[in-house]
């Protein structure tokens, strides 16, 4: 299935350092989202960026809607150790109601060192 | 705790038995997904649900494939005759459509199936 491309595909820092991962995709997208999952649980949403060039903020984690609607970045600043976990872009075509299927990324694995 | 519920949590079976998993969405949500998700990638869309039409399935839902959601409530997603590259965890997510406006999508903690 279509995947999108997201890099770094994993990150080893210290607790209190600042992250930033991105996504990339050859096609457009109205939305993008960023989900973070544990190990044995479900994606959780972190963030919903609804139009080109939005930055939204939550807590620690800020993240952007390209200009070009082609991309998205994620940042957490001043890291902690419960971090940890992968982090998947999600991206969104909901064109007319036709259809909200969400297609996601590689994931980026993040690893905090106390 | 109102978030969408899936059972079982882990499932093991021997190649060639049927298995059938169960969602639970938030009940105010009238969208239902189920993802498929091997180690390593990222979840894959596998069919969507409003209330109780199925609107999209996708390629990866062969034939021994079929999902359900009878009521527009909770769905069941069955897989007939397993075969080991069915092993993967099931996601299923639930989201709140009304005119043109989504509610981003609240996924369970997935079905783990392990076919041996």
């Amino acid at each position: 299935g279509q995947q999108l491309n997201q890099s770094p595909q994993s990150m080893f820092i210290q607790e209190g350092e600042d992250v930033s991962m991105n996504c990339t995709s050859s096609s457009i997208f109205n939305t993008w989202l960023w989900y973070k999952q544990d190990p044995g649980e479900g994606p959780v949403l972190l963030i919903a960026l609804y139009k080109a060039g939005e930055l939204t903020s939550n807590g620690r984690l800020t993240a952007q809607f390209g200009i070009t609607r082609k991309d998205s970045f994620l940042n957490i600043s001043a890291s902690i150790p419960s971090d940890v976990g992968i982090y998947f872009c999600a991206g969104q075509w909901d064109y007319g109601g036709a259809t909200n299927k969400l297609i996601f990324g590689t994931g980026t694995l993040l690893a905090v060192q106390p | 705790d109102t978030g969408v519920s899936q059972d079982p949590r882990h499932k093991i079976t021997k190649r060639g038995q049927n298995v059938t998993f169960r969602c639970d969405p938030i009940s105010e949500h009238n969208r239902l997904y189920w993802y498929r998700q091997t180690l390593g990638q990222g979840p894959e869309f596998l069919t969507y649900f409003q209330n109780e039409a199925q609107l999209e399935k996708s390629r990866l839902l062969s034939d021994r494939f079929s999902a359900e959601r009878p009521k527009g409530s909770f769905s069941t997603l069955e897989i007939q005759r397993t075969e080991q590259g069915d092993s993967a965890m099931y996601l299923c997510a639930s989201s709140f459509r009304v005119g043109v406006y989504n509610s981003p999508l609240h996924f369970g903690n997935g079905t783990r199936l392990t076919v041996t």
